[in-house]
């Protein structure tokens, strides 16, 4: 099975600052057939199901603000927040999809500062 | 609008069963590969079962295997999830997730809004 990892556990971010949140895969999620890292990022509110923000590793799904951004390859990737806002305060996970069991990193709680 | 609600769960003894029902709407249902994942409570997300379009493949976490069986119905456009022998670490959420696109690996969008079960 490929192992997720995130760091940090958690974060505390002012409003309007920068988040940042790392993610490992214990191999490449990387397909050369289709040059697409099979990598996405989740959100999840209190109470609410997890919200797909990010897939590709870098695409951002329809409707996702633009201050929400992924980077990374193979095995090393980031998703960055640039600028948080209240609403932003949330679980936030990376998954891999090239290979079932398809996992989850641990997710990091990110708050406000 | 595509949706998907899940039904079923609850509070069931040790060694129980129940089935987990999710009735999909505002899309082709017949078209896509569906997930269920499950989180136990103050926990993380964890994949547990995923099954092909037309229902021939399914595939599952070891720790569900010969417990949990994935199956759907696309004349009624309904996903379930068979879970027999619980245990109390089968307590938490239940989520059914459609794949984000009409193949085999895509990330999970849409989700639905969850089911409860509950092992004591």
């Amino acid at each position: 099975d490929i192992v997720m990892t995130q760091s940090p556990d958690s974060l505390a971010v002012s409003l309007g600052e920068r988040a940042t949140i790392n993610c490992k895969s214990s191999q490449s999620v990387f397909y050369s057939s289709t040059n697409k890292n099979y990598l996405a990022w989740y959100q999840q509110k209190p109470g609410q199901a997890p919200k797909l923000l990010i897939y590709s590793a870098s695409t951002r799904q329809f409707g996702v603000p633009d201050r929400f951004s992924g980077s990374g390859s193979g095995t090393e990737f980031t998703l960055s927040i640039s600028s948080l806002q209240a609403e932003d305060v949330a679980v936030y996970y990376c998954q891999q999809y090239s290979t079932a069991p398809f996992t989850f990193g641990p997710g990091t709680k990110v708050d406000i500062k | 609008e595509v949706q998907l609600v899940e039904s079923g769960g609850g509070l069931v003894q040790p060694g129980g069963s129940l089935r987990l029902s999710c009735a999909a709407s505002g899309f082709r249902f017949n078209d896509y590969w569906m997930h269920w994942v499950r989180q136990a409570p103050g926990k993380g997300l964890v994949w547990v079962s995923q099954i092909k379009s037309d229902g021939s493949t399914t595939s599952s976490a070891d720790f569900v295997k010969g417990r949990f069986t994935i199956s759907r119905d696309n004349a009624k456009n309904t996903l379930y999830l068979q879970m027999n022998s619980l245990t109390v670490e089968d307590t938490g959420v239940y989520y059914c997730a459609r794949a984000l696109m009409a193949r085999p690996l895509a990330p999970f969008d849409p989700w639905g809004q969850g089911t409860l079960v509950i092992v004591s």
